[in-house]
């Protein structure tokens, strides 16, 4: 499984664009990028998935650079409510069982 | 269409004690992965399982957890003779096809050993 690297906390203000960048310099071909979100006392939630270049979806967009090293996740004005810890997770897609490691997340702190 | 549920929420436990986690996959969804939190920590895999089948068990102590998902009826993790490191939240996640669709969680039991 590629190791990702992404900060431990990033701080925002409502109304605000903020961008969360994952490294993964040893992703292999076959693996995907994707990202989840987890409040306190839930379980992750799926936000967005890709591949390569660019995806956009009605929550966020995840831009994936030609080299795949890295990633980033984009969440638009974001609002308190966006406050959680987001996870970034490659895998290789071609396997046939899925154990995607969840590192310790990026604890994204939304302020008013 | 109900999420994936998971019971009990809380569960408290003696040391020495047995634990039984349950977990309800979303309906059609035949495989189901298990994992452990730990405090302000990220989510560790234990176990990948399909119906009747145990895929992988990489990620689960060798000793006093054991894993099953049967033919009918919810998938149970369960903890023999827990002690107080074994204290987390254990999450259970579904899909319909394994590694090419998302993950899709419970909100989670968790565990305390007194």
């Amino acid at each position: 499984l590629a190791k990702t690297t992404q900060p431990i906390s990033m701080d925002s203000y409502e109304g605000q664009e903020v961008n969360i960048t994952c490294s993964h310099n040893n992703i292999a071909t076959n693996d995907y990028i994707t990202w989840y979100q987890q409040f306190p006392s839930q379980g992750p939630r799926f936000i967005i998935q890709g591949y390569k270049t660019k995806v956009t979806n009605e929550v966020a967009s995840l831009f994936i650079p030609a080299d795949r090293k890295s990633s980033t996740l984009s969440l638009p004005r974001v609002s308190l409510s966006d406050t959680a810890v987001y996870y970034c997770l490659v895998g290789d897609m071609s396997d046939n069982f899925n154990k995607f490691y969840f590192g310790s997340g990026t604890k994204l702190n939304v302020k008013p | 269409n109900a999420g994936v549920m998971q019971n009990p929420r809380h569960l408290v436990r003696r040391r020495g004690q047995e634990a039984r986690l349950r977990c309800s996959p979303m309906k059609g969804h035949s495989h189901v992965y298990w994992y452990r939190q730990l405090p302000e920590e990220g989510l560790k895999f234990m176990v990948y399982l399909q119906k009747e089948n145990i895929i992988d068990e990489s990620g689960m102590p060798k000793e006093r957890f054991s894993a099953e998902f049967p033919k009918e009826g919810p998938s149970i993790l369960r903890i023999q003779q827990v002690v107080r490191g074994d204290s987390a939240a254990y999450f259970c996640a579904s899909s319909p096809t394994g590694m090419d669709s998302p993950l899709h969680f419970g909100n989670g039991t968790r565990l305390t050993v007194t």
